[in-house]
C-alpha cells in the first residue's frame, strides 16, 4: 500500500498571501489529522476529518482551515499568511478508530517571508 | 490538561549500547500511546503502538512498555547503531478527543560508531 502522500513538498509564500496544503490518505483510511511542527512550540494538532466531517479543531486562529473530500483526500487551508505561520505540516491517516496507528506523510515545509 | 514531558531532551551513546527513551503524561485517560522516529526535516515513522490495556510492546530490537497509572512509558533500543541517531517522539490519544495525538518534545540521540 502505497503510505500517506502530501504535496506540495516545499513552499516559499510572503505575508498576506494564503496558501493550499493537500493531504491523500492511505487507501482505505478515512481519518485525516493536520499538525504543525515548528522549533519552538513542537507538534501541535489542528484539525482532524472523519468522513467529511471536521470531527476535533485545535487551538489555532480562523485563519486556518481544512476540508475533506468523498475519496478521504484532505485540503488545509492558510489565509493571511503571517510570518509565525513558517513550519512542517504534516498530516497523518487512520483507518478511523482511535485504537489504531496514525500514520504520518512526509509533511510539507512553507516558508513565509 | 494533558501534558506529555520527555526526558532526557538529548542523549548521545557509543554504538552497541542500549538506548533508553523516557515519556511521561499526566492524564491516565487516554486510548492508547505511540512512538515514532523523525529523521531531520522529515515526517514520522511510527515505531510502536501500546494500546492502554497493554503493558508492553515489541519490534525487533525495540521494546516499548507503558505503566498507565504511574503515566510513564520506556522506550528500550538494544544494542544501538549509528542508523538509530534521530529524534524520538511519545505522543498518547486522550480519551476526550477525537483523532489527536498529545506529542512530547522529543529526544534527540545520537549514536557515535
Amino acid at each position: 500500500k502505497a503510505g500517506v502522500t502530501q504535496t506540495p513538498r516545499y513552499l516559499i509564500k510572503t505575508r498576506g498571501q494564503q496558501v493550499t496544503l493537500s493531504c491523500s490518505p492511505i487507501s482505505g483510511h478515512r481519518s485525516v489529522s493536520w499538525y504543525q511542527q515548528t522549533p519552538g512550540q513542537g507538534l501541535q494538532f489542528l484539525f482532524e476529518y472523519f468522513s467529511e466531517t471536521q470531527r476535533n479543531k485545535g487551538n489555532f486562529p480562523g485563519r486556518f482551515s481544512g476540508r475533506q473530500f468523498s475519496n478521504s483526500r484532505s485540503e488545509m487551508n492558510v489565509s493571511t499568511l503571517e510570518l509565525g505561520d513558517s513550519a512542517l505540516y504534516l498530516c497523518a491517516s487512520t483507518a478511523g478508530g482511535e485504537w489504531q496507528t496514525q500514520y504520518f506523510g512526509p509533511g510539507t515545509r512553507l516558508l513565509v517571508l | 490538561k494533558q501534558e506529555v514531558t520527555q526526558i532526557p531532551a538529548a542523549l548521545s551513546v557509543p554504538e552497541g549500547e542500549n538506548l533508553v527513551l523516557n515519556c511521561s503524561f499526566t492524564d491516565s485517560a487516554i486510548y492508547n500511546l505511540q512512538w515514532f522516529r523523525q529523521d531531520p526535516g522529515k515526517g514520522l515513522t511510527s515505531l510502536l503502538l501500546i494500546q492502554s490495556s497493554q503493558r508492553e510492546q515489541t519490534s525487533g530490537r525495540l521494546n516499548a512498555s507503558l505503566d498507565k497509572s504511574s503515566g510513564r512509558s520506556t522506550l528500550y533500543i538494544a544494542a544501538s547503531q549509528p542508523g538509530d541517531s534521530a529524534t524520538y517522539l511519545c505522543a498518547v490519544r486522550p480519551t476526550d478527543s477525537w483523532g489527536k495525538l498529545q506529542f512530547g518534545a522529543g529526544t534527540q540521540v545520537v549514536v557515535t560508531p
